[in-house]
């Protein structure tokens, strides 16, 4: 089994829908990330979760919401999906080696492509 | 600001050419510089890192050098297999940022290996 796993990997909804992004990990890492990628742009942050009660704005927050609802779980929310949120979504993982500091390495999901129409 | 950039893609090779993908930076500092490796149909994996000037991650018979006179951090491998074929990330976390453990992504490159 995958150390971290998101749900759905495939989903294809229409504009204005409500839709979440499901991530959970075995790895036991602190920190939880939410990234998307599209075609030429690379990865871009959208959150950042350093606990359960820490979450912070990445670059590309706007609509998106997340919520930490335990250590191992971090979901994304588009309250309204638009097209242009048409995207490949990762979720990925670290683990702290101090208080507030980071090794750099992260863990990814396998990704959760998602069109909306 | 911090940035990456990755040569442009893709990049298609012989079975046991010599590979190199060309990355730069921007950064205040003494960022840490990534490798990620993605897989068709997977999420990204780390390749190799360096965290310091002069520095070489090396990993799979992949290298890369942290030279900070000329900001780059360029991916090669001798003798490039099929089982290479892949997108390349450079990243970088910005020096003194840590405590947001955010990396900066390359846009990648593609590697395609032919028989």
């Amino acid at each position: 089994d995958a150390d971290v796993t998101q749900t759905p990997r495939n989903r294809i909804t229409k504009t204005g829908k409500r839709i979440m992004l499901e991530c959970s990990q075995t790895k036991g890492h602190d920190r939880m990330y939410w990234y998307r990628q599209d075609p030429g742009l690379g990865l871009r942050l959208i959150y950042y979760s350093f606990d359960v009660k820490d979450i912070n704005k990445g670059e590309i927050s706007d609509g998106y919401s997340v919520s930490r609802q335990a250590q191992a779980k971090f979901s994304l929310s588009l309250e309204s999906a638009i097209p242009n949120q048409t995207a490949l979504y990762f979720c990925a993982t670290s683990q702290s080696i101090a208080p507030r500091a980071n090794t750099g390495e992260l863990f990814f999901g396998e990704g959760s492509r998602l069109t909306v129409l | 600001g911090n940035s990456v950039t990755q040569m442009e893609g893709p990049v298609t090779l012989s079975e046991e050419a010599f590979l190199t993908i060309n990355c730069t930076y921007t950064a205040t500092g003494y960022p840490s510089l990534f490798w990620y490796v993605q897989y068709p149909g997977e999420g990204l994996q780390l390749l190799l890192k360096a965290t310091k000037a002069d520095d070489k991650g090396s990993n799979k018979g992949f290298e890369a050098t942290y030279r900070k006179e000329t900001t780059s951090f360029h991916l090669e491998k001798g003798s490039v297999q099929v089982s290479d074929s892949a997108v390349y990330f450079c990243a970088l976390t910005p020096y003194g940022s840590s405590n947001t453990g955010k990396l900066i992504f390359g846009q990648g490159t593609t590697l395609q290996v032919k028989p």
